[in-house]
Order: C-alpha cells, then sequence, then structure tokens
C-alpha cells in the first residue's frame, strides 16, 4: 500500500530565510508526487507536482521540490520565506498515472513564518 | 475559470440527523471526488467519480453515508444518521480525467460538519 510521511507537524522559520518542509513517501511501483498547499476555511490548492525527469521540480509562488529516488523523499523548498507562505502544505502520492488508485495525503505540516 | 463549488460552508446538526452536502466540479471536468478532512489529519478519499460512474468507494461507510452523481456533473453526498466521528470538513475536488498525471485536483472551500 502507498503512504506518506511528514515527520514535522510545525515548521517555523523566519521571514526571508529558506524553508523546507519534508515528505517521504512509499509505493510498490513509480511515485507520482505532489504538494498541495490549504489556507484557512479554504480547500487545498495544487503547488506543484514530479511524475519524471529532472529531479528538481518548480511550482507556483517561487516554491520547488526536490525528487530523491534513493532516499524516498520529495521535500518542498523556498529559497526565501514570506509571512504569506504560512498555511498548512500537504503531501500526496499516487503510484501510477492512468489508474484508479487514489491521491494518498499526508498529515500536513503547519508552516509559520514569522515576520 | 470559475472555481469548484460546494454548499453550505457550514453544518451543525445533532448526532442521528441526516445531512446533505453538494458539489458543483469545474466546468469539463469528468472526475469528481469527495474527500473527508478530519481535523490534524490529511484528507482521505471516501468516493470518486468518472462522469456519473462510481471508480473508488472503498473507504465510503457504506452503511450511513452516500453519493450520487445523476448527470455526471453536480454530485451530493449524505449522510444518515450522522454520528459523533462525522464532525470533520468534507472537501469535494475534480479534475479533467481519472488518472492523467498532468491534471491536478482543484478543491472546493469544503463544508464544515460539527455533529453535537
Amino acid at each position: 500500500a502507498q503512504s506518506v510521511a511528514q515527520p514535522e507537524d510545525q515548521v517555523n522559520v523566519a521571514e526571508g530565510n529558506p524553508l523546507t518542509v519534508k515528505c517521504t513517501y512509499s509505493v510498490s511501483g513509480n511515485p507520482y508526487l505532489f504538494w498541495y498547499v490549504q489556507y484557512p476555511n479554504r480547500g487545498l490548492q495544487f503547488l506543484l507536482k514530479y511524475i519524471t525527469g529532472d529531479n528538481l521540480v518548480k511550482g507556483s509562488y517561487g516554491f520547488e521540490a526536490e525528487f530523491n529516488k534513493s532516499q524516498t523523499s520529495f521535500h518542498l523548498k523556498k529559497p526565501s520565506a514570506l509571512v504569506s507562505d504560512s498555511a498548512l502544505y500537504f503531501c500526496a502520492v499516487r503510484d501510477r498515472p492512468g489508474s484508479a488508485r487514489q491521491l494518498t495525503f499526508g498529515s500536513g505540516t503547519q508552516l509559520t513564518v514569522l515576520p | 475559470e470559475a472555481g469548484v463549488a460546494q454548499s453550505p460552508r457550514y453544518k451543525i446538526i445533532e448526532k442521528r440527523q441526516s445531512v446533505a452536502f453538494w458539489c458543483n466540479p469545474i466546468s469539463g471536468h469528468a472526475t469528481l471526488y469527495w474527500y473527508q478532512q478530519i481535523l490534524g489529519q490529511g484528507p482521505k478519499l471516501l468516493i470518486q467519480f468518472q462522469n456519473n460512474g462510481v471508480v473508488d468507494d472503498s473507504q465510503l461507510p457504506k452503511d450511513r453515508f452516500s453519493a450520487e452523481r445523476l448527470k455526471g456533473v453536480d454530485s451530493t453526498l449524505k449522510i444518515q444518521p450522522a454520528k459523533l466521528e462525522d464532525s470533520a470538513v468534507y472537501l469535494c475536488a475534480s479534475s479533467l480525467s481519472q488518472g492523467a498525471h498532468n491534471s491536478p485536483l482543484h478543491f472546493g472551500n469544503g463544508t464544515r460538519l460539527t455533529v453535537t
């Protein structure tokens, strides 16, 4: 069965500093990985995805994520954090496209950017 | 494009009562999902539709939950009777097609259900 782990419930970072939100996954085949962001009282918004190709994926709002197959990780990064980046971040995985297999979400990481 | 519309935004009911949620996906999106998000957890898929057919309802508690998408457009999710543990945010999402990896999910703002 596929699974996602977000080991940190909470990440605090000062504005202007780089941020990292960690994600590790487990799938039986090739992983298809996603990051979503959720602002208070809102639904999830798609940030970026890794399907194949370059291990460094760039997404919305200056975020990027690095796929590391050997470490089964897909950490979310941003070089310079903004206060407006404060939100709940979810990593998700599916093991192959074109199938009905559901997208499995992690438990989420609350990012707080301090001014 | 207009986003995924959900109503109501909030609902408070007593246990053993029934409740229904409505979702209108993005126009042209064939796939529709209902997720349950309990506080402090990631969303959990309840049911997935492809047009008006059910693709996956393996995690839907069928003794009390039901969902339909009769004309392959909007959808309703019903709980009858509700239990305290059903308190959660119910998220509807849609995507262009079922498994296309370049088709991310678009979520509505959700319905926050409180069962007392």
